[in-house]
């Protein structure tokens, strides 16, 4: 089946910085790639994801790139907020079959 | 609010014990799955069901199964309860096969004592 590697497993930045959350899969046939976002004690949440027929998507300061050839996709928040402190998870799936997540990032945005 | 509803909110019982865990899918959403969080741990899948049938299964134990009723609410049942069966469980739901977003509930917390 499929598996997902997230990194890094903790990831601290001062506030205006950029946070980037790497995943890789080994299934070749996924094709779709969503990122969720999890405050503490609250429910995940979708916060971008991708097909495997784009190779970069954009949403304002939140980006998603896939390397389809390297099996390798990643999340790219620019001008961190503290507000964006969060555990940030990866997932994969081939359409056919359900969501395998990563094991998340915690992201910890200092004032 | 995703629109996906479960309960209760929280779950305390002894070991030994079942329990049943319910959700209520966003309205039109056929697919119901169920995940289990533990401390520290990502989201193990455990089990899906489209549309009152199940459709794929994951980590889920032996002692644990699941149902979709004719209205699509769901509803997990985890019997023998083990200290290691404390966790969050997580329903989603979403409109058809898993490209398509899948909403979370809020969990419950489920604590084995």
């Amino acid at each position: 089946g499929e598996n997902v590697e997230q990194h890094p497993s903790t990831l601290s930045v001062q506030e205006g910085d950029s946070a980037v959350i790497k995943c890789t899969y080994s299934d070749s046939a996924s094709n779709y790639f969503p990122w969720y976002k999890q405050e503490l004690g609250k429910r995940p949440q979708l916060i971008i994801d991708i097909r495997s027929n784009v190779g970069e998507k954009k949403d304002q300061r939140i980006a998603v790139t896939l390397n389809k050839t390297a099996k390798h996709f990643s999340l790219h928040i620019t001008e961190t907020q503290p507000e964006d402190s969060a555990v940030y998870f990866c997932a994969a799936s081939t359409g056919y079959s359900t969501l395998t997540f990563g094991k998340g990032t915690m992201l910890l945005v200092s004032p | 609010d995703s629109g996906v509803t479960q309960t209760p909110k929280h779950l305390i019982t002894a070991t030994g014990q079942r329990v049943t865990l319910r959700c209520s899918p966003r309205s039109g959403d056929l697919s119901v799955y169920w995940y289990q969080q533990s401390l520290d741990q990502g989201l193990q899948f455990l089990i899906q069901y489209y549309n009152g049938e199940e459709r794929a299964k994951g980590n889920i134990l032996e002692r644990f199964s699941a149902q979709q009723f004719p209205d699509l609410h769901s509803e997990l049942n985890l019997s023998s309860l083990e200290l290691g069966d404390s966790a969050l469980y997580f329903c989603a739901s979403s409109g058809g096969d898993s490209l398509n977003e899948q909403f979370f509930g809020p969990g419950t917390r489920l604590t084995v004592l």
